[in-house]
């Protein structure tokens, strides 16, 4: 089993509407947890950390924890085609992000 | 403006030559860089954890003799891909961790694609 599984997609959303990801792990210990945007050819950049169970919310952007069921979620509300990349889930492992294989997410006008 | 800067971008070369790959921090000091390699649509893989002032830590899997890491100073790491082969062809990335204020935060460089012919 791997470490972090997510859903290649594509997923495909109209514009303006809410894009959901989702990310699960299998070390029941793990603590932090971060979601990445990788756009086609360029390296990744932080959306959101999270840390706590719940709800954490950054503009657009809100990530969901829930540690009991191991899963982490990213929603994006009012999607843009520019939101349109690769959105990467990763934890942290003893100081070392461990890297789920990504979701291609597609906004299409 | 970046805050860890990669170089070069992308390399063409020669099966059996070597390639080097730099990783900078710049306007702070890096004691531990990431390097972690790429293919076409899967995800970053940690290959090593480059140390300053120490041996490299290598990810199961990696060679360490193919895939040397030296990491000299405090705001320089640099990769060199040995005899590289066609398989080695692969988007490599670099990170870096910088601590302010009791705070830390990864950031990426932008990333070399390395193309062996």
């Amino acid at each position: 089993q791997k470490e972090v599984e997510q859903n290649s997609g594509p997923l495909s959303v109209p514009e303006g509407a809410i894009a959901s990801l989702n990310c699960t792990y299998s070390d029941r210990g793990s603590q932090s947890f971060f979601w990445y945007r990788q756009y086609s050819g360029k390296s990744p950049e932080l959306i959101m950390f999270i840390y706590s169970n719940g709800d954490k919310e950054d503009g657009r952007f809100t990530a969901q924890l829930n540690k009991a069921s191991q899963y982490v979620s990213l929603l994006i509300r009012d999607s843009q085609p520019s939101d349109s990349a690769t959105y990467l889930c990763a934890l942290d492992r003893t100081d070392k992000l461990i890297f789920g294989t990504g979701t291609r997410l597609q906004v299409f006008p | 403006g970046a805050v860890v800067s990669q170089h070069p971008s992308w390399v063409i070369c020669k099966s059996g030559t070597s390639v080097k790959i730099e990783c900078r921090s710049l306007d702070f000091q890096a004691t531990t860089m990431f390097w972690y390699r790429q293919f076409p649509k899967q995800s970053l893989m940690l290959m090593a954890t480059s140390n300053e002032g120490s041996k490299a830590t290598y990810e199961q899997g990696v060679e360490k003799d193919k895939f040397l890491i030296n990491h000299a100073s405090l705001t320089l790491s640099t990769l060199t891909v040995t005899s590289a082969h066609p398989e080695d062809s692969s988007f490599y990335i670099c990170s870096a961790i910088r601590q302010s204020h009791g705070d830390e935060k990864l950031f990426f460089g932008s990333g070399t694609q390395l193309s062996v012919l």
